[in-house]
């Protein structure tokens, strides 16, 4: 199994700034996947974060908007860059169990946009 | 069309009764995911599942294959189980997952 402590848990925001996320893993994992969970709907792939290469990113998401730090096998970061209100949403980290196939996620990062 | 669908939306049940989510999905899968997602945004994973059926404590989580479907049932169902349950596959082919919109379950007392 995978224990993923993601922070912080919750934040509010200005308009325009920025705010970065952070998940750490308590094993070393090849990918790490980070989501984001409108209101009301399911999540959706920001981006895949590999350790010594550049993230993938998934249609409609940027590295300018969203860029991401993945410094080694057990952390990642996720910057949301000069936030909207339509940027206010859960965003989750999660990894793939390397054996097990399994899912393990963060807890989440509830993010409200002023 | 999305490549998971989970039926009912929502589901407001008493307390000891028996709850079934459903789940169909259109491509090839190499596993199907249950997840339990509580109100503060964290998600657990509840099954992981390829064929047949399995069992942890009240939650029996089943999949057809050949049908493309999958349900989990609650047994006895609790307050505490009150959450919103999400299905997801892994295809059997690239690293994205797909998710279905969730199934919001209450349960009262």
């Amino acid at each position: 199994s995978a224990v993923i402590s993601q922070k912080p848990s919750r934040d509010i925001c200005q308009r325009g700034t920025s705010l970065t996320i952070q998940c750490q893993v308590d094993s070393q994992v090849t990918m790490m996947f980070w989501y984001r969970q409108q209101p009301g709907q399911s999540l959706t792939l920001i981006a895949t974060a590999n350790q010594g290469s550049e993230a993938t990113y998934e249609s409609g998401f940027v590295i300018d908007k969203f860029p991401i730090s993945r410094p080694n096998l057990t952390f990642s970061t996720l910057t949301v860059s000069n936030m909207s209100p339509e940027d206010s949403s859960i965003y989750l980290c999660s990894v793939e169990g390397l054996w097990s196939g399994e899912l393990f996620f963060g807890e989440g990062s509830r993010l409200t946009v002023l | 069309k999305n490549e998971v669908e989970q039926s009912p939306q929502n589901l407001t049940a008493q307390e000891g009764e028996f709850i079934t989510i459903n789940c169909s999905y259109s491509v090839g899968i190499s596993a199907l995911h249950w997840l339990q997602q509580h109100p503060g945004g964290g998600i657990v994973s509840l099954f992981m599942l390829s064929s047949g059926k399995k069992k942890h404590g009240r939650l029996i989580a089943t999949i057809n294959i050949q049908e493309k479907h999958s349900s989990l049932h609650i047994t006895a169902s609790h307050p505490r189980d009150s959450a919103v349950y999400i299905c997801a596959v892994g295809p059997n082919t690239g690293n994205q997952f797909y998710f279905g919109t969730g199934t919001s379950l209450t349960v009262i007392p």
